[in-house]
């Protein structure tokens, strides 16, 4: 069955970076394109950014555009999420997602959280 | 972006009621329109797509309909493991959610 296990949170100051991962299995991984999306505490979602199944297109949300990279190695079925330049806004549960085509998505992950704070 | 307003935002209803929630989208989005439920303390569960599509084991008594701006999502009859929050969310232009609507028991 689909597993996505992300890690990597933890609490980091305003301004500083992190890096997300996020480990799948149970399904063709490198055929998958996959998204990463946030909730913040007893908030809504919200979409942060997609990357195709080879890893040649990405898109991001208006929030973090420019801040925050989504990458992924299909070696090691593993999508990751640099994020840089973290605002306190940023402070999450952050998902990993797969999709069944670019847009679709589907499966979510647990979620890693992630607080920025001073 | 396009903005998708979810209504209501929260509904209190009894075991087998009928249960309706409606999303519009701030422009035409076609089909492209997801919903998911969200249990407490869970990830989101993609439960119909393309606005009308089951899911693979998700039960028949889920079901949505729509086009354009306007979509419901509907619970023919609402059981007890049907409390959650519900959301819509669109992909016609980069994805956008509804705020929610929590579903409780009266």
């Amino acid at each position: 069955q689909v597993q996505l296990v992300e890690s990597g949170g933890g609490v980091v100051q305003p301004g500083r970076s992190l890096r997300l991962s996020c480990a799948a299995s149970g399904f063709t991984f490198s055929n998958s394109a996959m998204h990463w999306l946030r909730q913040a505490p007893g908030k809504g979602l919200e979409w942060v950014a997609v990357i195709s199944y080879d890893g040649s297109n990405e898109y991001y949300g208006d929030s973090v555009k420019g801040r925050f990279t989504i990458s992924r190695d299909n070696s090691k079925n593993t999508v990751y999420v640099q994020m840089n330049s973290l605002r306190a806004e940023d402070t999450a549960l952050y998902y990993c997602a797969t999709a069944r085509h670019l847009w679709l998505i589907t499966y979510w992950g647990q979620g890693t959280l992630v607080t920025v704070s001073s | 972006d396009i903005q998708m307003t979810q209504s209501p935002s929260s509904l209190s209803a009894s075991v087998g009621d009928r249960v309706t929630i409606t999303c519009q989208a701030s422009q035409d989005i076609s089909n492209y329109l997801n919903w998911f439920q969200q249990k407490p303390g869970k990830a989101p569960k993609l439960l119909i797509y393309d606005t009308s599509n089951l899911e693979t084991g998700v039960p028949s008594r889920f079901s949505g309909s729509g086009s354009g701006t306007d979509f419901t999502f509907t619970i023919s009859s609402l059981q007890p493991e049907d409390i959650a929050t519900y959301y819509c969310q669109q992909y016609h232009n980069l994805p956008t959610f509804g705020q929610g609507t929590r579903l409780e028991l009266e």
